[in-house]
């Protein structure tokens, strides 16, 4: 699977777009971007998936680059519940294992 | 709810004592997967089963740890002669696999060994 990059924190303020970016450059036709975040002391929480086209669900939108060598989850109007470690993950289809790195601390704010 | 459960939420147990671990999945969920998370870093993979054969077991998983999966539903997750090192959150994550293997995790159980 892909190796990706992220930054390892980020603030944003409650009420604004949150936009967390991941770097996947050497990522494979056939491997999804995955997106989970976990709120201290809780399991994972799976937000969001896509291949190649932008996603959106009602936690969030995916905006995949067209060359898929980065992405951005979008948190259209964040919360303080927000705050939580985020994990942008690549992975094929089928693969097994979810391989985490060390995500991103997102810190809302008042 | 119709997540997956995992029991029990906290163990506290002494060095060199056996514990067990429960994970029932979502209902209908072909894959059941562990993880084990220590404090600051991300999830990290042990093993994972299919229906109820085990189809693959990281290098973390010693000799002490087993894990099973009789009947294909539930799971448990067995640490033998537990030390230290073990104290760890153990992450349950189940998935249909169905094109994509999105994985749904549960709350995990903290264990601390004294």
């Amino acid at each position: 699977d892909a190796k990706t990059t992220q930054p390892p924190s980020m603030d944003c303020a409650e009420g604004r777009a949150a936009n967390l970016p991941c770097n996947h450059s050497t990522i494979s036709g056939n491997e999804y971007v995955y997106w989970y975040r976990q709120i201290h002391s809780q399991g994972p929480q799976y937000i969001i998936h896509g291949l190649k086209n932008n996603e959106t669900n009602e936690m969030a939108s995916l905006i995949i680059t067209e060359d898929r060598k980065s992405s951005t989850l979008i948190l259209p109007h964040a919360t303080l519940r927000d705050t939580a470690v985020y994990y942008c993950i690549a992975l094929t289809g089928t693969a097994s294992k979810l391989t985490f790195g060390t995500g991103t601390r997102l810190q809302v704010t008042l | 709810d119709t997540g997956v459960s995992q029991d029990p939420r906290h163990k506290i147990t002494k060095r060199g004592q056996n514990v067990t671990f429960r994970c029932d999945p979502i209902s209908e969920h072909n894959r059941l997967y562990w993880y084990r998370q220590t404090l600051g870093q991300g999830p990290e993979f042990l093993t994972y089963f299919q229906n109820e054969a085990q189809l693959e077991k990281s290098r973390l998983l010693s000799d002490r740890f087993s894990a099973e999966r009789p009947k294909g539903s539930f799971s448990t997750l067995e640490i033998q002669r537990t030390e230290q090192g073990d104290s760890a959150m153990y992450l349950c994550a189940s998935s249909l696999v169905l094109g994509t293997d999105t994985q749904y995790f549960g709350p995990g159980t903290r264990l601390t060994v004294l």
